[in-house]
């Protein structure tokens, strides 16, 4: 079964400080794995995937298959970054590309006070 | 608006009703898909469609919940003699097919269903 971990319910920095949320997961074959941003009010909405390998809005993540990780990091948060951040794992095909259901982790809210 | 709408936005029922909620997806987008969210928690898949082909249900979606895609454009999704469980937000996301591949999912507003 595939499981995906958000350890942090909540996250709180400053402004200008890292920030680090962790996503694990658990799957037997080959993952695609997203991270989906929801703002205060908004749709959910991705904000990258591993395939692509982009920054976004200075976010970066990087696939750790041998820990089975895919923490998403910022070298400096900012205010408008406070929102709720969905890691999600997606079946890969043999080319690493996701097709059929998404699963979630529950999600953390980070909060970046000025 | 170009992006997936869905309707209504807010039901509130009483349990036993019947609801029908209705997705439109991004006009060239041949997938479909539903997911569940409860309070404190992530979506949970219910169920995708490719064109008008259902191809994968969830545990998750009991006798009671049937979805519909009929001509590949719009969705539908029944859910009978409501109870109080399946209060929750239900959404929508669409995405297009490469081959045997996906794009990223699209997902609509929600449709806020409280049973009293």
């Amino acid at each position: 079964a595939q499981r995906v971990t958000q350890p942090e319910k909540l996250l709180s920095v400053f402004k200008g400080a890292p920030v680090e949320l962790k996503c694990n997961y658990s799957y037997s074959g080959s993952p695609e794995l997203f991270w989906y941003v929801q703002y205060s009010r908004q749709r959910l909405q991705l904000l990258l995937r591993h395939i692509s390998r982009e920054s976004i809005k200075g976010f970066t993540a990087d696939l750790n298959k041998g820990e089975t990780s895919f923490h998403l990091k910022k070298p400096f948060a900012q205010e408008e970054d406070s929102a709720m951040y969905y890691c999600a794992l997606g079946p890969a095909n043999a080319g690493g590309t996701s097709y059929g259901k998404l699963t979630f982790g529950q999600g953390t809210i980070l909060t970046v006070h000025p | 608006d170009t992006g997936v709408s869905q309707d209504p936005r807010h039901k509130i029922t009483k349990r036993g009703q019947n609801v029908t909620f209705r997705c439109d997806p991004i006009s060239e987008h041949n997938r479909l898909y539903w997911y569940r969210q409860t309070l404190g928690q992530g979506p949970e898949f219910l169920t995708y469609f490719q064109n008008e082909a259902q191809l994968e249900k969830s545990r998750l979606l009991s006798d009671r919940f049937s979805a519909e895609r009929p001509k590949g454009s719009f969705s539908t999704l029944e859910i009978q003699r409501t109870e109080q469980g399946d209060s929750a937000m239900y959404l929508c996301a669409s995405g297009r097919t490469s081959g045997s591949t996906t794009d990223t999912q699209y997902f609509g507003p929600g449709t806020r269903l409280t049973v009293l």
